[in-house]
């Protein structure tokens, strides 16, 4: 059981550069989010969806755009890379019809942005 | 605001020794509250979840306790072990709805030799 999958799990762009972070579940779960953590810092949600064609923005969504095609895959696409999004990006997935609103977390992808 | 708030922000303890890790929050309405571990370049994984009635529950080693009155949990861990290192998130739901999540910024434990 795979779980989320995030790909890649280490990317360096040049500033203005863009490109997109992949995310796949496969528990068939409504919810997926996007979160980012910096040093010392918590997570910070960047944008999420409740279901395939609807997404809305979390605390911190600028730089990002999302699309929900399906339920399982949710990217995440950085339009023009700036230092500042450098982080470990994190994507995570919850249930429902579970109920309890336990977050399943993929391993996270490190961007460091030059 | 929702808040979760996580003391201390770091800690340092020998191998075999007991510690206790704070959350206090101020989220409302209140759904339940995890504890996540996330070791150094992993994704989070939740250790344990409190529910409004659940005073104490146990996981092994550790031990989660609920006030629902005051607000606040508490993580203990006990007869730690190197593997205990790592970061430990609260995470405190107003629904059980996953979007509701409410994040602590972490402790970072560290257990040393």
């Amino acid at each position: 059981n795979a779980g989320v999958t995030q790909t890649p799990k280490f990317q360096v762009l040049k500033t203005g550069q863009s490109m997109t972070l992949q995310c796949a579940q496969d528990m068939n779960h409504e919810y997926m989010s996007w979160y980012r953590q910096d040093p010392g810092m918590g997570l910070r949600l960047i944008h999420y969806s409740v279901g395939a064609g609807i997404t809305d923005q979390g605390e911190v969504p600028n730089g990002y755009n999302v699309s929900r095609s399906t339920t399982e895959d949710f990217p995440l696409r950085l339009l023009s890379a700036a230092p500042s999004q450098t982080s470990v990006y994190f994507c995570a997935s919850s249930s429902y019809r579970v109920g309890t609103g336990e977050l399943f977390f993929g391993e996270g992808s490190r961007l460091t942005v030059l | 605001k929702n808040q979760v708030e996580q003391s201390p922000q770091s800690l340092i303890i020998l191998e075999g020794k007991n510690c206790t890790l704070q959350c206090n929050y101020t989220v409302s309405p209140f759904s339940n509250l995890r504890w996540y571990k996330q070791d150094t370049g992993r994704g989070p994984v939740s250790l344990t979840i409190m529910t409004f009635s659940e005073n104490t529950k146990s996981n092994g080693r550790y031990t989660a306790t609920l006030d629902a009155d005051t607000k606040q949990s508490s993580l203990h861990i006990t007869a730690s072990q190197l593997s205990d290192s790592a970061s430990y998130i609260c995470v405190v739901i107003a629904d059980t709805n996953a979007g509701k999540s409410t994040f602590g910024d972490g402790t970072t434990l560290t257990v040393k030799p």
